[in-house]
């Protein structure tokens, strides 16, 4: 399909653990972006790239981290989740000059 | 650091009514303006605003900028139920075409 998608749409874990959220784009966009989105904060960057193997932070970084080997692929990856980090993540995609396209959303929950 | 302040934060309106929606930023490069919808999921494009006084318009839907005055006004006439969302604003800055957003206004449309 083409577009934006992102996996699981919807997760719940354990404090402690390890999780990665997927992103793919079929549009060979050069810039990924992960957002999360929580009550009375809006939409807060976590980490963009700028294109292959170039990642750098947004606004939230702490206990994340993002990597891009291919154009396409932008996983996020909660190194040990905590109960702070339930949110819903987008994940979203541009050329330069044009709008960012969004995922659907993943939500997770962290117990 | 951007910012972006978006008001008012809720708005309920009825059907048929017109709604102008505010958005004022601070950033330090600015690039461009851009105006969302999000109805319970992903964020949808409504309007790119990279010029001052050029009125942009999609059917019911309208915007402008004042890049003197650094504020944003999205105008709904006619408003109809499904125009309920919250209506994010966000700003590129100028650096690496990352977005700060607002954190939205809700606007709910009573039939």
């Amino acid at each position: 399909d083409a577009g934006i998608t992102q996996s699981p749409r919807y997760k719940i874990t354990e404090t402690g653990r390890q999780v990665t959220l997927m992103c793919h784009q079929t549009w060979s966009h050069s810039y990924m972006f992960w957002y999360r989105q929580d009550l009375g904060h809006g939409l807060r960057l976590i980490y963009y790239s700028a294109a292959a193997d170039i990642t750098d932070k947004g606004e939230v970084p702490d206990g994340y981290v993002v990597s891009r080997s291919k154009t396409e692929n932008f996983p996020l990856t909660l190194e040990s989740a905590t109960r702070s980090q339930t949110s819903v993540y987008f994940c979203a995609s541009s050329e330069m000059l044009y709008e960012q396209y969004f995922g659907p959303g993943t939500r997770l929950t962290v117990t | 650091e951007d910012k972006v302040v978006q008001s008012p934060l809720s708005l309920v309106v009825h059907e048929g009514d017109t709604v102008t929606l505010n958005c004022s930023y601070e950033v330090t490069n600015f690039r461009s303006l851009l105006w969302y919808k999000q109805e319970k999921k992903a964020p949808t494009f409504l309007f790119m605003l990279t010029s001052s006084g050029i009125e942009k318009k999609s059917g019911r839907l309208s915007s402008i900028l004042d890049k003197k005055e650094l504020f944003s006004i999205l105008n709904i006439t006619a408003t109809q139920t499904g125009d309920s969302a919250v209506y994010l604003c966000a700003v590129d800055g100028g650096s690496n075409y990352k977005l700060t957003f607002g954190k939205g206004t809700l606007l709910t449309v009573n039939p």
